[in-house]
């Protein structure tokens, strides 16, 4: 069963520059959460997806990230502009909706903004 | 709502003996709780989980778990390390009701001494 792919694994910017990160979730998998990972720190959740539908974005800033799901499956995640506090890993993990709270993460794109 | 503090940034032990990572949660309900690895520069891995069955859970890698309702604890345990296990450790909570939204505490690393 091939895993959670996520695209590029490295990307550097400069501040004000936009980005966009790209998220193959498990087949099957009606859940996608995008999470930012600043060093030091364990994951935070940006945004959750349950099929094509958003069921948490309280911790995404609205003003600069973007993220859509279409069709269900793959997602991507925008930051425009970007500053330079976004410098973080950005990872993508899926789940099945069956109760049993596995999430299943990708390797994680690392963004350092300068 | 839920969080979690996980006591010591930085464990260092000796292989062959025992690991011990600490774990305290909060929360307003019953909660489930979780243990992840990470890998340098990779996702996380899903180590073990509590979701109110056996207070004793039992992971992958020889690491297990004790639920510890009247201390708030969820502490992972390995009676012997060894030099694989180094590696980033984050605890979590949910509160199993929204949506399986899952909340992580910072982190500790593991280093394993020869």
């Amino acid at each position: 069963e091939a895993g959670v792919a996520q695209s590029p694994r490295y990307k550097i910017i400069e501040k004000r520059q936009s980005v966009a990160f790209w998220c193959n979730p498990i087949s099957g998998h009606a859940t996608l959460y995008w999470y930012q990972q600043i060093l030091g720190q364990g994951p935070k959740l940006l945004i959750q997806f349950q099929n094509n539908g958003v069921v948490d974005d309280s911790q995404l800033p609205k003003d600069r990230f973007s993220a859509e799901r279409l069709k269900g499956v793959d997602s991507t995640l925008k930051i425009q502009p970007a500053k330079l506090e976004d410098s973080a890993v950005y990872l993508c993990a899926s789940s099945l909706v069956d109760g049993s709270y596995e999430q299943y993460f990708g390797p994680g794109t690392r963004l350092t903004v300068t | 709502a839920q969080s979690v503090t996980q006591l010591g940034s930085h464990v260092s032990v000796s292989e062959g003996a025992l690991v011990l990572l600490r774990c305290n949660y909060s929360s307003s309900v019953p909660p489930y709780l979780f243990w992840y690895v990470q890998y340098p520069n990779q996702g996380l891995q899903l180590l073990l989980k509590y979701t109110s069955a056996a207070t004793l859970v039992k992971g992958i890698n020889g690491f297990e778990a004790e639920f510890k309702k009247s201390e708030t604890s969820f502490h992972l345990t390995k009676p012997s390390a060894h030099m694989s296990d180094a590696a980033e450790y984050f605890c979590a909570v949910s509160d199993g009701s929204s949506a399986s939204k899952i909340i992580f505490g910072s982190g500790t690393r593991l280093s394993i001494r020869p």
